[in-house]
């Protein structure tokens, strides 16, 4: 069974950077063609994509936030790891880690999501 | 920025058809992707390249594309079918991923 989970701080102040892990279990990120994903939501609002990280440990980050964001995996935990600086309260957001399907190339596993809000 | 524009809302009644459109430049050349979200909910993918559907997903989600916009398509509208509705794809260059502004079905 595939499964993926977000953990990190619920609450976190203007400026200061977020860490946020998500742990998987049902398939590894050192197999050929798995990649996973970062993606978050504003309350009532729409889904907005972050960040990818590949099984080869290619990257890639939304143009709008690559400058704040850093993707990283640690394969013998079975993690995958976002950092954000700069945090606002427009970060205020749900995020999501999901998987992306080898065959499908979509988004077909979606961790249960972390509420995150920042503010002072 | 790159942009896949959805209509914000779809009302439709029980047993009717409903069709939620997403639009873009590119979609042309990069494929489209549906997913479904109910309320405190994580998306769920129910169409993947423009047309196909996961198994599991019921028979009446159907996609199509023509052009620049993409259709996902409800035939027999069920209770259980509201939620919204998210459209995803790709910038030209296939490697940075958009999602539409998402659309509420609402089934009168």
């Amino acid at each position: 069974q595939v499964t993926l989970k977000e953990s990190g701080p619920a609450l976190v102040k203007p400026t200061q950077t977020l860490t946020l892990t998500c742990t998987f279990s049902g398939f590894s990120l050192t197999t050929r063609g798995i990649r996973v994903s970062w993606i978050r939501q504003p309350p009532g609002k729409a889904l907005e994509w972050l960040a990818r990280i590949d099984w080869d440990d290619d990257k890639f980050y939304s143009k709008t936030l690559e400058t704040r964001l850093t993707i990283s995996k640690d394969t013998s935990k079975n993690q995958v790891v976002l950092t954000m600086t700069n945090m606002d309260p427009v970060d205020t957001a749900t995020y999501f880690c999901a998987r992306i399907a080898y065959y499908s190339d979509a988004f077909d596993i979606w961790g249960q999501g972390t509420m995150v809000t920042v503010s002072s | 920025s790159y942009e896949l524009t959805q209509p914000p809302s779809v009302s439709v009644s029980p047993g009717q058809t409903a069709r939620i459109t997403c639009s873009a430049d590119a979609l042309p050349i990069q494929y489209a992707y549906w997913y479904q979200q109910k309320p405190g909910q994580a998306p769920v993918v129910v169409i993947y390249k423009d047309s196909e559907r996961p198994s599991g997903i019921p028979e009446r989600f159907s996609g199509s594309s023509s052009g620049t916009t993409v259709t996902l398509t409800i035939s027999g509208v069920q209770a259980e079918d509201e939620a919204e509705y998210h459209c995803q794809s790709a910038d030209s260059s296939g490697t940075h991923v958009v999602f539409g502004g998402g659309t509420k079905l609402t089934v009168l």
